[in-house]
């Protein structure tokens, strides 16, 4: 089964610096999904790549994949309070196409000191 | 709110007892999924529906959790004989159709067995 790392596991940033997320795959990845989520409440859906080397960016946050590296990274810009929480990447489950469920990393949890 | 919905948030029972979530999808999706997230972790798939059809069930889902949803619509998920294994965060998410895996979660419910 795919397994997804991520790093690091958690992260303290003072506010308007920069930082950036990385998700890595086991297996090669045919679609990655980004999510933030706030402590005790549901996912709130961030971006979506599916080919290798696309970029997406929504707001102060970039994310890229590498599909040679089975991997994917999440940068944030100039951070601010609203930023903070946790960040989980997602793959699909299986490789056989078809949205049949997503397999996440353990999240990266990002605290913004003011 | 057009958003997916859960109901209870929040749901305290004793051991043995036997528990019932509801959730109700974005009016237009076909597909809906189930996730248990633990305190530390990522969500962890337990099943998904493609209207009425149960496609896939994890092995992570005992004979102990049963879930349906009759109508194509809002879905339930049953545990019962609960144990204080089962204390987690059940969230519910659903996607458009078998070509997107962009899933959008509700809020979640939090499960506490004494």
């Amino acid at each position: 089964s795919q397994e997804l790392e991520q790093s690091p596991q958690s992260l303290i940033v003072q506010e308007g610096k920069n930082l950036t997320i990385n998700c890595t795959s086991s297996k090669t990845l045919y679609g990655l999904y980004w999510y933030k989520q706030k402590y005790g409440e549901g996912l709130i859906f961030l971006m979506m790549l599916q080919k290798g080397g696309e970029e997406k960016s929504h707001e102060k946050i970039t994310a890229k994949l590498d599909e040679k590296k089975q991997q994917s990274s999440l940068h944030i810009t100039a951070s601010q309070p609203s930023h903070a929480g946790i960040y989980l990447c997602g793959a699909d489950k299986d490789s056989g196409g078809g949205a049949d469920g997503l397999t996440f990393g353990k999240g990266t949890h990002l605290i913004i000191q003011p | 709110d057009t958003g997916v919905s859960q109901d209870p948030r929040h749901k305290i029972t004793k051991r043995g007892q036997n528990v019932t979530f509801r959730c109700d999808p974005i009016s237009e999706h076909n597909r809906l999924y189930w996730y248990r997230q633990t305190l530390g972790q990522g969500p962890e798939f337990l099943t998904y529906f493609q209207n009425e059809a149960q496609l896939e069930k994890s092995r992570l889902l005992s004979d102990r959790f049963s879930a349906e949803r009759p109508k194509g619509s809002f879905s339930t998920l049953e545990i019962q004989r609960t144990e204080q294994g089962d204390s987690a965060m059940y969230l519910c998410a659903s996607s458009l159709d078998y070509l997107y895996n962009e899933q959008f979660f509700g809020p979640g419910t939090r499960l506490t067995v004494l």
